[in-house]
């Protein structure tokens, strides 16, 4: 299937830095990329709709100006953490939609682990 | 709300049998579902989908049954090994949106 990738795949930040987080599809573009973030035995929570050149859509109750995203690219979309906090860490992962042989498809990323201390 | 969940947060299956991990949807204008496992620390993997038009649907060791008038998915994994071992989400798309939204996810435990 599709790939899609996350750099890092871990960090440990202090309390007020900003995180930046990447993810790419390697194999296909992705004009639409999700963010999603996933505390300890929970399910995913959708955070923001990524779209190429345009601006993302986020969910209710989820701050745009704390986790800013940029999707510069068909490739390429990335998650800012700013002024991350304790309650920030968390498992962030992404997905990017493929259209292949007439289907649509969600093909996610590894994850990227933050903690922030 | 509107809400895609799963019967049971556990299973444990003796290695070898068959398992079979349940999820209901509650939006009748779903038309697009999708099974992921998700490993320890990783993201989630697509295992297999299905649109509201059929009613099964087949894969490599897996079966994914769509039940619309009950509203009722389910994932088969045949003779399941040691490696099934994961987290299993079902997710659904409704006409006209892009967004997943996902269950709350089944932890497969396979007995040796």
């Amino acid at each position: 299937g599709a790939v899609v990738s996350q750099h890092p795949s871990w960090v440990i930040c202090k309390s007020g830095t900003s995180v930046k987080i990447e993810c790419r599809s390697l194999d296909f573009q992705a004009t639409t990329m999700f963010w999603y973030r996933q505390f300890p035995k929970q399910s995913l929570m959708l955070m923001a709709t990524s779209n190429e050149g345009s601006k993302a859509t986020y969910e209710q109750g989820v701050e745009k100006d704390k986790f800013l995203i940029n999707h510069a690219s068909l490739t390429l979309s990335t998650l800012t953490v700013t002024s991350a906090h304790p309650e920030d860490s968390s498992f962030y992962i992404c997905s990017a939609r493929n259209f292949g042989g007439g289907q649509e498809t969600q093909y996610f990323g590894p994850g990227t682990r933050l903690l922030v201390l | 709300g509107e809400s895609v969940g799963l019967h049971l947060p556990t299973l444990s299956v003796q290695e070898g049998d068959n398992s079979i991990i349940n999820c209901a949807y509650s939006n009748s204008a779903s038309d697009y579902f999708i099974w992921y496992k998700q490993e320890s620390g990783k993201g989630p993997q697509f295992i297999i989908d299905i649109r509201s038009n059929m009613d099964k649907r087949q894969g490599q060791r897996v079966t994914v049954l769509l039940n619309k008038t009950v509203k009722h998915l389910s994932l088969q994994i045949a003779a399941t090994q040691p490696g099934d071992s994961a987290v299993y989400f079902c997710a659904e798309k409704r006409v006209g949106n892009e967004k997943l939204t996902f269950g709350t996810g089944t932890r497969l435990t396979i007995i040796p």
